[in-house]
């Protein structure tokens, strides 16, 4: 049982570049999230998805953008990247059964971004 | 709006001492629901304990036990024995009944001498 996978693990990109973090988990979630977290400031939410085609903004979607077109990917795109999108981003995922019972987030490892 | 406060940045302790995270939530909400998420140094959150606001009762887990009072918004987390292994980030959350967007904590650092 894989849960939720993300690619790549480091990466370092140069100023205005682009990239694509991938994101996949295999336990038929429909919600899915992606967080950046900088040292000392907890995790803050960039974009999350309550299933395959609907996604929404987080507190800090500026230069990301998401796309959920199957239930198991949900990647996370950085458009002209920037210094200060030198993070650490996390993928999760959770369940929440019909009666709203608010469930577990499940993370990914992790992607070290460096943009220089 | 909601909020979660660990107001401890970085405890340090010797092993075998007992240490509790302190986690202060604000919300008007009556239905809510608080987690707690380990990040070891590895960098993976992983889940450790949630608790609904309609169930106060406290939680014992081996060496880790939660004391959740609704007269003080507060979920603090307590390790007894702590060990090397405890040594990580551990973070307090906070999800509302008609959300299924948490908000964290800004985490707080343990680390465990030998």
């Amino acid at each position: 049982n894989a849960g939720v996978t993300q690619t790549p693990k480091f990466r370092i990109l140069k100023i205005g570049q682009s990239m694509t973090l991938q994101c996949t988990q295999d336990m038929n979630h429909n919600y899915m999230y992606w967080y950046r977290q900088d040292p000392g400031m907890g995790l803050k939410l960039i974009y999350y998805s309550v299933g395959a085609g609907i996604t929404d903004k987080g507190e800090v979607p500026n230069g990301y953008n998401v796309s959920r077109s199957t239930t198991e990917d949900f990647p996370l795109r950085l458009e002209l990247a920037a210094p200060s999108q030198t993070s650490v981003y996390f993928c999760a995922s959770s369940y929440t059964d019909p009666g709203q019972i608010k469930n577990i987030q499940y993370f990914g490892a992790g992607t070290r971004l460096s943009v220089l | 709006a909601q909020k979660v406060t660990q107001a401890q940045t970085e405890i340090s302790v010797v092993e075998k001492e007992d240490v509790t995270l302190d986690c202060v939530y604000e919300t008007r909400d009556t239905t809510y629901y608080l987690f707690w998420y380990k990040q070891p140094p590895s960098g993976e959150l992983v889940f450790l304990i949630r608790r609904n606001s309609f169930d106060e009762q406290n939680e014992i887990s081996g060496r880790y036990s939660w004391n959740f009072q609704k007269s003080t918004s507060s979920f603090n987390f307590t390790i007894t024995a702590s060990q090397v292994v405890d040594s990580a980030v551990y973070f307090c959350a906070l999800i509302l009944g008609g959300s299924y967007i948490p908000t964290f904590g800004r985490g707080t650092s343990l680390i465990v001498h030998p």
